[in-house]
């Protein structure tokens, strides 16, 4: 019963560099979130899909892109890294509609140090 | 956007005391969550309580979506307890309050 699965768990990077988190979901959820979250703070979402091939800014997109090629796959990429990207990232899905009140399950989280 | 307030910001318990935590929003939701974030980061799913009351084990939440709060209760703590507590609402896209660090000293 994997639900929501990240990749990787941990990773640093220099600044300048790029790359990719993966987030896989096994619930046939049309919805998927990328969420980052600062020490003493709540998660903020940076983008989001409502569905295979579609995506969306969030309240702190800058500095991301996001893919969704295939519906139980979402990806998160940093094309430069900057140290203040340096954050925990966690990725969610969940069913329903853009209004509709389905709950959302959440991944274990992607540390990212950026130095 | 939508407001999400949480108090107390910080919480120090006795084993086997009871809390209530408290989740002000500033509009009208269709979806309210409780989580808890373990030592290890990880975010476990509390509850899923857009209005009424819910109960698991020593756990309970209350949502008044017309008074636009939400209280979660912890009975009898244990240190397993410890960790940060997040409301979550949404009337769209879900939006965290700042959390509730609670400390459960054996």
């Amino acid at each position: 019963n994997a639900g929501v699965t990240q990749t990787p768990k941990f990773r640093v990077l220099k600044t300048g560099q790029s790359m990719t988190l993966l987030c896989a979901q096994d619930m046939n959820h049309e919805y998927m979130y990328w969420y980052r979250q600062d020490p003493g703070m709540g998660l903020r979402l940076i983008h989001y899909s409502v569905g295979e091939g579609t995506t969306a800014k969030g309240e702190v997109p800058d500095g991301y892109n996001v893919s969704r090629l295939k519906k139980q796959n979402f990806l998160l990429g940093l094309e430069s890294a900057a140290p203040s990207q340096t954050s925990v990232y966690f990725c969610a899905s969940s069913s329903g509609t853009a209004y509709s009140n389905q709950p959302q399950h959440f991944g274990d989280g992607t540390r990212l140090s950026i130095l | 956007g939508i407001q999400v307030e949480q108090s107390p910001p910080d919480l120090i318990l006795q084993e086997g005391a009871n809390s209530t935590l408290r989740c002000n929003f500033s509009d009208s939701v269709n979806n309210l969550q409780w989580f808890h974030q373990n030592p290890w980061g990880q975010l476990i799913n509390l509850f899923y309580i857009p209005s009424g009351t819910k109960q698991n084990g020593r756990l309970s939440a209350t949502t008044v979506a017309t008074e636009r709060y939400s209280l979660l209760y912890i009975s009898s703590s244990q240190t397993t307890d410890s960790g940060v507590y997040f409301c979550a609402v949404r009337p769209y896209k879900l939006s965290f309050g700042a959390g509730t660090t609670v400390t459960v000293r054996a």
